[in-house]
């Protein structure tokens, strides 16, 4: 059974400080990494995407990939409360895998 | 450049019907995937359409069935309806199936309610 792995949260963040969300998975041949963003009531919408190891930047986030360990991360700096949403991670190949989401909270 | 459309935004039908969705594709986008998230639950995956074809299905009963039209447009159909069958169903596209699959483009969703 393929399975990704997120913490539920939430996770509360202080306004202006790093967010850092964390996702696990278990198939060792995934090659495609996936996080999503979804604010409440509305559908999800792609914010990054990486496939090679190591880092990944676009403006404030950040997607980190570590396929030895398994796990793929989101950092989110200069966090704002417009951030405050559900962050799904999804991982595969040709199907993807769902993570349950953590929902993050940015306080002002 | 539209995004991902879908219809019925709202659908409220009685244990036993059925539930006809619809889904409209970004243009161009020839992949289409319908996703169930019930409340406060995370996406379950539903099927997978491209160029017409049926290309996997998630861990659903036979009620739930679907096809793609050649313009890409595609319908979920759900069958005796259940009452845990109330969710959001999202649509989504993405450009092609490959690696960059996950590249995945949503719509709005069409919440269904079963009574």
């Amino acid at each position: 059974q393929k399975e990704v792995e997120q913490n539920s949260g939430p996770l509360s963040v202080p306004e202006g400080a790093i967010a850092s969300l964390n996702c696990t998975y278990s198939d060792r041949g995934s090659q495609s990494f996936f996080w999503y963003r979804q604010y409440s009531g509305k559908s999800p919408e792609l914010i990054m995407f990486i496939y090679s190891n190591g880092d990944k930047e676009d403006g404030r986030f950040t997607a980190q990939l570590n396929k030895a360990s398994q796990y793929v991360s989101l950092l989110i700096r200069d966090s704002q409360p417009s951030d405050s949403a559900t962050y799904l991670c999804a991982v595969g190949n040709y199907q993807l895998i769902w993570g349950a989401g953590t929902k993050l909270i940015i306080k002002p | 450049e539209a995004g991902v459309t879908q219809s019925p935004t709202h659908l409220i039908k009685t244990r036993g019907q059925q539930a006809t969705l619809r889904c409209s594709p970004i243009s161009g986008h020839t992949s289409v995937y319908w996703y169930q998230q019930a409340l406060g639950l995370g996406l379950q995956f539903l099927l997978w359409y491209d160029e017409g074809e049926e290309r996997n299905r998630g861990n659903f009963p036979p009620r739930f069935s679907g096809r793609q039209f050649p313009n890409y447009s595609s319908e979920l159909n759900v069958n005796a309806l259940e009452l845990e069958d109330s969710a959001l169903y999202l649509c989504a596209s993405s450009l092609e199936a490959g690696r960059n699959t996950g590249e995945l483009f949503f719509g709005e969703g069409s919440r269904l309610t079963v009574l």
